[in-house]
Formats: C-alpha cells, structure tokens, sequence
C-alpha cells in the first residue's frame, strides 16, 4: 500500500521554541493531508486539512498562527508548531488522502516541549 | 458538530477467542465508515471499511457490522492473537465525497496468551 512518512519521529524541545513535523507521501501525490492531534489514551482529534497550493482549513478551536501549515508541493505538507509550550506535547498524525476514500496514515512524531 | 467520545475503554480476550469491539457514531448523515487498527506509539492501519448500503462485509479474520437503525458499528475479529492488541478506532464520514473522517472512540483490545 501507499506510504507516508513524518520526520522527526521524536522532537524534545524547550518552551518558546517552535517546531517543524514533515508529512511525505513516498508513492503517491497526495493534493490534501490531514494533521491530527493525539493525547495519551484519547482519540485522534482533528486539526486541520491542508490542500496543496492554497491555505490550510482549521478545525474550530484550533490556533492558525500557533499551528502553522504548509502544503507547498503534492508529497510534502509540514506542521510548525510556534513557540511551543508544554501543554502542546501530543502525539502529531498526518495522513494523505489517495483515492476517493483513501486515507494513508503516518507513524506520528511525539512532541515533548519541556 | 456531532462529537466522539474520547474514553478508551478496554477489552480482554485469551488467545483464540473471537473478539467483538463495538462503536456507536453520532452524525445520521454519514455513509462511510472505516476501522483503524492502532499499535502503541504508530499511526493508525486499515482494517477494514463498510458503506452504508451495507449492512455486513467480511475480510480475513474480521467482520464489520452496520446497524444504521442504532447508528452502531461494530468489528468481529475471529481466533484473536497477540499481535492483535492494540487500540481499534472507528471512524465516519459524511456523504457528499469530501471525506474528512471522524474518529470514535477507541477501545483497547489486550489479547492474553
């Protein structure tokens, strides 16, 4: 099946700094991925879908200055997280949609701001 | 929107046994619905996925329920083994072809040897 990666898989932190999580499709143009937000034992939340060449679209409640989003080419979408603080410590999924209902998943990059 | 809830709960089978993880959706207008399989510190998998004209659709080892009269959604998984323990998520999405999932909440699936 398709695969996406993420990069870094890990990121450790100190508050005030801001982070930056690659999403790659390796196999397959992908024109819309998704970031999503994982707490421990909770749900994947959504945060917003980004669409190749045009803004992001944020889900309600969700900072679009605090998460920046860039979809600048068809296998590559990133997530800046800008002067992190602790309580933005999550596990980061992206996923890149492929066919009509398609939906490929990466393995998550574990965000610790200290 | 319609929410998930965000609990985990659990579910412990012996090795061998069939396993029955249930989901209940809230948004009456989705038609699409998926089953993720989700290992400890790793991006949700695929499992398996079921339209709403359907009411029943079967892949190896597992099976997919679809009551929309309760709006409930459930996976059989036949002979669990260790390797299935994980979080299984279920997720929704509306008609229309935009596809933007919605997960459920997950339950903990822990298989004993």
């Amino acid at each position: 099946g398709a695969v996406v990666s993420q990069h870094p898989s890990r990121v450790i932190c100190k508050s005030g700094t801001s982070v930056k999580i690659e999403c790659r499709s390796l196999d397959f143009q992908a024109t819309t991925m998704f970031w999503y937000r994982q707490f421990p034992k909770q749900s994947l939340m959504l945060m917003a879908t980004s669409n190749e060449g045009s803004k992001a679209t944020y889900e309600q409640g969700v900072e679009k200055d605090k998460f920046l989003i860039n979809h600048a080419s068809l296998t590559l979408s990133t997530l800046t997280v800008t002067s992190a603080h602790p309580e933005d410590s999550s596990f980061y999924i992206c996923s890149a949609k492929g066919g009509v209902n398609e939906q490929f998943f990466g393995p998550g990059t574990r965000l610790t701001v200290l | 929107g319609e929410s998930v809830g965000l609990h985990l709960p659990t579910l412990s089978v012996q090795e061998g046994d069939n396993s029955i993880i249930n989901c209940a959706y809230s948004n009456s207008a989705s038609d699409y619905f998926i089953w993720y399989k989700q290992e400890s510190g790793k991006g949700p998998q695929f499992i398996i996925d079921i339209r709403s004209n359907m009411d029943k659709r079967q892949g190896q080892r597992v099976t997919v329920l679809l009551n929309k009269t309760v709006k409930h959604l459930s996976l059989q998984i036949a002979a669990t083994q260790p390797g299935d323990s994980a979080v299984y998520f279920c997720a929704e999405s509306p008609s229309g072809g935009s596809y933007i999932p919605t997960f459920g909440r997950g339950t903990s699936l822990i298989v004993h040897p």
